[in-house]
């Protein structure tokens, strides 16, 4: 089947510097595109969405990017503080049979060095 | 609101014992969703609920049951546990429909001896 799938396990950054986590993509058909923030012991928290007829989206402090082209997305953390510290994972969306269906990346953990 | 709720956090099972993992959530969502994380991996669909009524396999349906009680409660049954059913187990609900983010309860761990 089709995957989500991540380039780095892991990324370390500097706090106050801006972070960069990618995803990419396989399903050409795909058409939202799903950020979620894990903290330790909790579940995923929603960060930001992106739908394909876009290709940036911003919200507070994080902006989404989507090639098309490539089948690529990243998340970019503007001004990384220590709270943000966690595993992001990209999720494609897919729509089956009636339902959502989302489709995680393995996660990317992000650690801030103060 | 509470959101998603789920019980218990921790089970500890032997093999070949049954339990049964509680979600419910009130904020009127219908769909549903069963998911398992292990460890250092990304999130795979166990089994879902499109609306009240209804349920469907996802990815990885097997050593599991569901059964979607109401609106706001969906379950999950293990009827003869394994090993390799350790995991976190999660529980989603959106409103349904395309494009809809899916809220998520805190986590079951469960360990199986």
């Amino acid at each position: 089947g089709e995957s989500v799938g991540l380039h780095l396990p892991t990324l370390s950054v500097q706090e106050g510097d801006n972070s960069i986590i990618n995803c990419a993509y396989s399903n050409s058909a795909s058409d939202y595109f799903i950020w979620y923030k894990q903290e330790s012991g909790k579940g995923p928290q929603f960060i930001i969405d992106i739908r394909s007829n876009m290709d940036k989206r911003q919200g507070q402090r994080v902006t989404v990017l989507l090639n098309k082209t490539v089948k690529h997305l990243s998340l970019q953390i503007a001004a990384t503080q220590p709270g943000d510290s966690a595993v992001y994972f990209c999720a494609e969306n897919l729509w089956i049979q009636g339902a959502q269906k989302l489709v995680f990346g393995q996660g990317t953990r992000l650690t801030i060095n103060p | 609101n509470a959101g998603v709720t789920q019980t218990p956090k921790f089970q500890v099972l032997k093999t070949g014992q049954s339990m049964t993992l509680q979600c419910a959530q009130d904020m009127n969502h219908n769909s549903m969703y069963w998911y398992r994380q292990d460890p250092g991996m990304g999130l795979r669909l166990i089994y879902y609920s499109a609306s009240e009524g209804t349920t469907d396999k996802g990815e990885v349906p097997n050593g599991y049951n569901v059964s979607r009680l109401n609106k706001r409660e969906f379950s999950l049954r293990l009827e003869s546990a394994a090993p390799s059913q350790t995991s976190v187990y999660f529980c989603a609900s959106e409103w349904g429909g395309a494009d809809n983010e899916q809220f998520f309860g805190p986590g079951t761990r469960l360990t199986v001896l």
